[in-house]
């Protein structure tokens, strides 16, 4: 059973840096792309980033492109999400999840078929 | 970027109703959307992906259909845990951007 368990959530002061740690059981975590997404406090989803599966293709979001970097330690079984310039507004619940592959062409894309539990992001001064 | 529009924002429903949830894709997307549950204080649910296969474990309650840019999420017999809120999602481009959500309340 997929069981993803995300950590290092807490409060952090506008300009900080945090990251996040996601620990992968229950599956073959190296054959699998993975991915960050969050949810502010009442609001929606919103995709952030995803990895391959060896590490070598990472894409963002807008949002976060620059400010935010995904990684991924496969000997470990864990994903990583670092987060620097943190702003209020990256208040949120942020979850991990296995990015599973749909299309391939134009685009590499596809949906989330497994989500932890997420772990609470709170900057404010 | 693609904008995900879903109706209604709240559905109010009973026990053994039928519902329908729409979202409507700003730009032709194909198939390429999915359907998630999020019960309260939960983490989300792959329900449906490419707009109507069923995921593994989801009861057949639920049904999804649509292509292009209008797709509906359908749920017969509501059950208690069927009560929460519903996001689609497109994957047609890298922005997998998420619908705002429906909440489905008792």
């Amino acid at each position: 059973q997929v069981h993803l368990v995300e950590s290092g959530g807490r409060w952090v002061k506008p300009g900080g840096s945090l990251r996040l740690s996601c620990a992968a059981s229950g599956f073959i975590f190296r054959d699998h792309y993975m991915s960050w997404i969050r949810q502010a406090p009442g609001k929606g989803l919103e995709w952030l980033l995803y990895i391959s599966h060896r590490g070598l293709s990472i894409y963002s979001a807008d949002a976060v492109k620059g400010r935010f970097t995904i990684s991924r330690d496969n000997a470990k079984n864990s994903l990583y999400l670092q987060m620097n310039s943190l702003r209020a507004e990256d208040t949120a619940v942020y979850y991990c999840a296995r990015f599973s592959i749909d299309q391939h062409f134009p685009v590499l894309t596809g949906y989330f078929d497994n989500w932890g539990q997420g772990t609470l992001v709170t900057v404010s001064s | 970027d693609i904008q995900m529009t879903q109706s209604p924002s709240t559905l109010s429903a009973s026990i053994g109703d039928r519902v329908t949830i729409t979202c409507r894709a700003s730009q032709n997307i194909s198939n390429w959307l999915a359907w998630y549950q999020q019960n309260p204080g939960k983490a989300p649910k792959l329900l449906i992906y490419r707009a109507s296969s069923l995921q593994n474990g989801v009861p057949s309650r639920f049904s999804g259909s649509g292509s292009g840019t209008e797709f509906t999420l359908i749920i017969t017999n509501l059950q208690p845990d069927d009560f929460a809120s519903y996001y689609c999602q497109e994957y047609n481009s890298y922005s997998h951007t998420f619908g705002q959500g429906t909440k489905l309340e008792i």
